[in-house]
């Protein structure tokens, strides 16, 4: 079974620090990873994507990606308290298709 | 304005009466697939298209139709439906490096 794992939270951070979240997934030979904002009652929004070892900087997100530890992650800097939400963590796990395997998210809250 | 659509965004419905919610989209995307999202089982697909006329299987295909005609139009079909098909459903779009886009939503209730 292809899994893709989320810590589900609630992660709390005060206003202005750094929210760190993290997944894990089965599928060694998995090449895309994408990270997913969901706000309550909302669709999912693509924030980010990352393809290769190391980070990607986007703004105030920043995407880690570590293959041989099957790991990534995502770090919100200087969290406000709009970027409260659901983070879903997707993976494609099937080289050439589009199929994509969700985390089933976790919960950060940023405390004004 | 790139745009998914879903309609209906919100329909209440009995046991065994068929239903079709619709998906567009303006992106002229090849990919389209269907998910339901569910209270602690997060997001699971239901059938995919990787372009016209071009449909599989997702996770949790069991009780649903979809067909691909048209590259802009996906419907997802309930012929039969039942109560644990209550569910928010999302219809989602990708081209390129594999990135799919996530219509609005619709909240389905079977009673």
């Amino acid at each position: 079974q292809k899994e893709v794992e989320q810590n589900s939270g609630p992660l709390s951070v005060p206003e202005g620090a750094i929210a760190s979240l993290n997944c894990t997934y089965s599928d060694r030979g998995s090449q895309s990873f994408f990270w997913y904002r969901q706000y309550s009652g909302k669709s999912p929004e693509l924030i980010m994507s990352i393809y290769s070892n190391g980070d990607k900087e986007d703004g105030r997100f920043t995407a880690q990606l570590n293959k041989a530890s099957q790991y990534v992650s995502l770090l919100i800097r200087d969290s406000q308290p709009s970027d409260s939400a659901t983070y879903l963590c997707a993976v494609n796990m099937r080289a050439g298709s589009y199929q994509l395997t969700f985390g089933k998210g976790t919960k950060l809250s940023v405390i004004p | 304005e790139a745009q998914v659509t879903q309609n209906p965004r919100y329909l209440i419905t009995v046991t065994g009466k068929k239903l079709t919610v619709t998906c567009s989209q303006n992106m002229n995307h090849e990919y389209m697939s269907w998910y339901r999202q569910d209270p602690g089982l997060g997001l699971r697909q239901i059938y995919y298209s990787m372009n016209v006329e071009v449909t599989d299987k997702g996770d949790v295909p069991e009780g649903y139709k979809v067909s691909r005609k048209e590259k802009r139009n996906f419907p997802l079909i309930l012929e039969s439906p039942s109560p644990n098909q209550t569910s928010l459903y999302f219809c989602a779009t990708g081209q390129g490096a594999y990135e799919q886009y996530f219509g609005p939503g619709t909240r389905l209730t079977v009673t």
